[in-house]
């Protein structure tokens, strides 16, 4: 069966300090990855994607994350994590041809000033 | 970047009444649309895929006649809660998929708390 695992319901972290967001995932196929996050009473913002290529993605507000075939993960990261990033992100998963995703169960990220 | 429209953002209304949730994509073509359900600290729960003109596809253990989808054009489905009650309050959420690219990522409205009372 194919899913994403996000290990960690929260992750705190102070600011100014790299910030890691884990995920793994497990498909048949080779997947389309993604990273979402989410604000309070809003949808899903894009943050960016790895469909082939080099595997390190640069996104939005200074996110990027590390496609490793071999460990089956797709971790976001950030250098220096700021108070505003404080939010719940999603990582999901499609494959070629299928325009569903599959979503992990979310992380919520908190840094502390 | 890609915007998709959500409306109403908010609902609150007597159970026993139909309420009826916009998504619209702005300024792309959306021939697949995607209904979620999120619960209060919770991961999303795909409902169902939107077709333009064509039938919805629903998930697992959604009722179609309690959640029904209309796909009419390529910038606008609507998902429209029937005899709703209170066990139906909830956050929705709408996505569009630009026509053609499955490599592309879904846009997502800004969702709808729906409340019944």
């Amino acid at each position: 069966a194919q899913s994403v695992a996000q290990p960690e319901d929260q992750v705190n972290v102070a600011e100014g300090n790299p910030l890691t967001v884990k995920c793994t995932y497990s498909v048949s196929g080779n997947p389309y990855l993604f990273w979402y996050v989410q604000y309070p009473n809003r949808g899903l913002q894009f943050l960016l994607k790895y469909i082939t290529g080099d595997n390190l993605v640069k996104g939005s507000y200074g996110f990027e994350a590390e496609f490793n075939k071999s460990q089956t993960s797709f971790h976001l990261k950030k250098p220096s994590a700021l108070v505003s990033d404080s939010a719940l992100y999603f990582c999901a998963v499609s494959t070629s041809g299928t325009y569903k995703y599959i979503f992990g169960t979310g992380t919520r990220l908190k840094v502390l000033a | 970047g890609a915007v998709v429209s959500q409306h109403p953002s908010r609902v609150i209304c007597k159970s026993g009444t139909s309420v009826k949730i916009e998504c619209r994509s702005l300024d792309f073509q959306a021939t697949t649309m995607f209904w979620y359900r999120q619960f209060p600290k919770k991961s999303l729960m795909l409902m169902a895929t939107s077709n333009e003109g064509s039938k919805a596809t629903y998930e697992q253990g959604v009722e179609k006649d309690k959640f029904l989808i209309n796909h009419a054009s390529l910038t606008l489905s609507t998902l429209t809660v029937t005899s709703a009650h209170p066990e139906d309050s909830s956050f929705y959420i709408c996505s569009a998929s630009r026509t053609g690219s499955s490599n592309q990522p879904q846009h997502f409205g800004d969702g709808t708390r729906l409340s019944i009372l």
